[in-house]
């Protein structure tokens, strides 16, 4: 089992709509989740971390963690043609105390 | 403001050569990272250090070595090229979280990635 996993996609939604990206992980001892964008031939960006239970605002992106179930997901409200990129779950701590990131989500955005 | 630089961002190499990726950081980060990522993956944790003189294996070190004599440089060496190691590099630092002994996520700064070809 991989130690975090990402639908590899791609995702297509038509501009305006929430895009739903998921992410599992398999350590429970995990402590720290983040979402980064990544465009095409670019270093990743930080667009959401989140610790807690819960959900997290930031403008159109809101992060959800659920521990107990072991999923973390990004949600892009009213999706834009340049948001448009891969977006790259990543989970810190537990047993490894390292950032292990998963394959990344393709989210394509339709004019 | 430089953060953290790596060079060179190309590099085309021949089976069984070597050479050494540069990275510099000029943010007095404890933490420094070095990550691959294949076309259409995500990023791979190869080593990491946690400050001058330490350095750990990650999820793929074989085929790499690395050094931190100082706060600010992490090269990474790969010895003896395969077409394997094929990818796109990136070197990364970030400070402790609210002054434990962990790396904050929120804090990690990339460089902009070597990409490099073993033929």
């Amino acid at each position: 089992q991989k130690e975090v996993e990402q639908n590899s996609g791609p995702l297509s939604v038509p501009e305006g709509a929430i895009a739903s990206l998921n992410c599992t992980y398999s350590d429970r001892g995990s402590q720290s989740f983040f979402w980064y964008r990544q465009y095409s031939g670019k270093s990743p960006e930080l667009i959401m971390f989140i610790y807690s239970n819960g959900d997290k605002e930031d403008g159109r992106f809101t992060a959800q963690l659920n521990k107990a179930s072991q999923y973390v997901s990004l949600l892009i409200r009213d999706s834009q043609p340049s948001d448009s990129a891969t977006y790259l779950c990543a989970v810190y701590g537990g047993a490894t105390n390292k950032l292990i990131f998963g394959t990344g989500t393709l989210l394509a955005v339709q004019p | 403001n430089a953060g953290v630089t790596q060079t060179p961002k190309f590099r085309i190499l021949k089976i069984g050569q070597s050479m050494t990726l540069q990275c510099t950081q000029d943010m007095n980060h404890n933490y420094m990272y070095w990550y691959r990522q294949d076309p259409g993956m995500g990023l791979k944790l190869i080593y990491y250090s946690v400050g001058a003189g330490i350095t750990d294996k990650g999820e793929v070190p074989n085929g790499y070595n690395v050094s931190r004599s100082t706060t600010e440089d992490f090269p990474l060496r790969l010895e003896l090229a395969a077409p394997s190691q094929t990818s796109v590099y990136f070197c990364a630092s970030s400070s402790p979280h609210e002054g434990l002994l962990l790396p904050s996520g929120n804090t990690i700064y990339f460089g902009e990635g070597s990409w490099l070809t073993v033929v």
